[in-house]
């Protein structure tokens, strides 16, 4: 079976300092995994996804995300955070080799950039 | 480029009544998704179509949840008799045949049920 754990609820970083959120996955086989923000009252919207190659993908918005195999991490970053960054973010994660089609999604971590 | 449609944005019932969500994914994107959102958690798989045949149902609760994709473009997904525990934001989400391409959602249905 697959999972994804986003161990924090809520992340608050200052205005133009660096932000993380964290995200560790579990697949049988390799994962092909992805971020998405959401603002209130929208749907998600879609930031970057790791297929293969590269471990460090870039996405919308300037955020990038590491790819990190042997930790079973997918961790979401931005060198300078905006205030119009504060959304929900959810990782999920799709096991290539499994037999589940399904994407599954993390639980959320709600970030917060203070002016 | 049109983004996915739904409709309506906001509903509320009365318990055991019946309701229905409408979906219309982007133009060209073969698979469509219904996922059940509960405030707090994160976006769980209901149903996925690839054209108008079912991939994946099987979070569906089928007793009481049913949709359709006749044509292999829009979409309409049912609950009849909803229960208190229904109440949640759906989303439709559509994309290019998986598993590597990203999904579109839609804004989302909030069903609020009394």
């Amino acid at each position: 079976a697959q999972s994804v754990a986003q161990p924090e609820d809520q992340v608050n970083v200052a205005e133009g300092n660096p932000l993380t959120v964290k995200c560790t996955y579990s697949v049988s086989g390799n994962p092909y995994l992805f971020w998405y923000v959401q603002y209130p009252n929208r749907g998600l919207q879609f930031l970057l996804k790791y297929i293969t190659g590269d471990n460090l993908v870039k996405g919308s918005y300037g955020f990038e995300a590491e790819f990190n195999k042997s930790q079973t991490s997918f961790h979401l970053k931005k060198p300078s955070a905006l205030v119009s960054d504060s959304a929900l973010y959810f990782c999920a994660v799709r096991d290539m080799e499994g037999s589940a089609r399904q994407l599954t999604f993390g639980s959320g971590t709600q970030l917060t950039v203070l002016p | 480029e049109a983004g996915v449609a739904q409709s309506p944005r906001y509903k509320i019932i009365e318990k055991r009544q019946s309701v229905a969500f409408w979906c219309n994914p982007i133009s060209g994107h073969a698979t469509l998704y219904w996922y059940q959102q509960i405030l707090g958690q994160g976006p769980k798989l209901l149903i996925q179509f690839q054209n108008n045949g079912v991939v994946d149902d099987s979070q569906l609760p089928k007793d009481r949840f049913s949709a359709e994709r006749l044509k292999g473009v829009d979409s309409t997904l049912k609950i009849q008799p909803a229960k208190l525990e229904d109440s949640a934001v759906y989303l439709c989400a559509s994309s290019f045949t998986p598993p590597a391409n990203e999904q579109f959602f839609g804004p989302g249905t909030r069903l609020t049920v009394l």
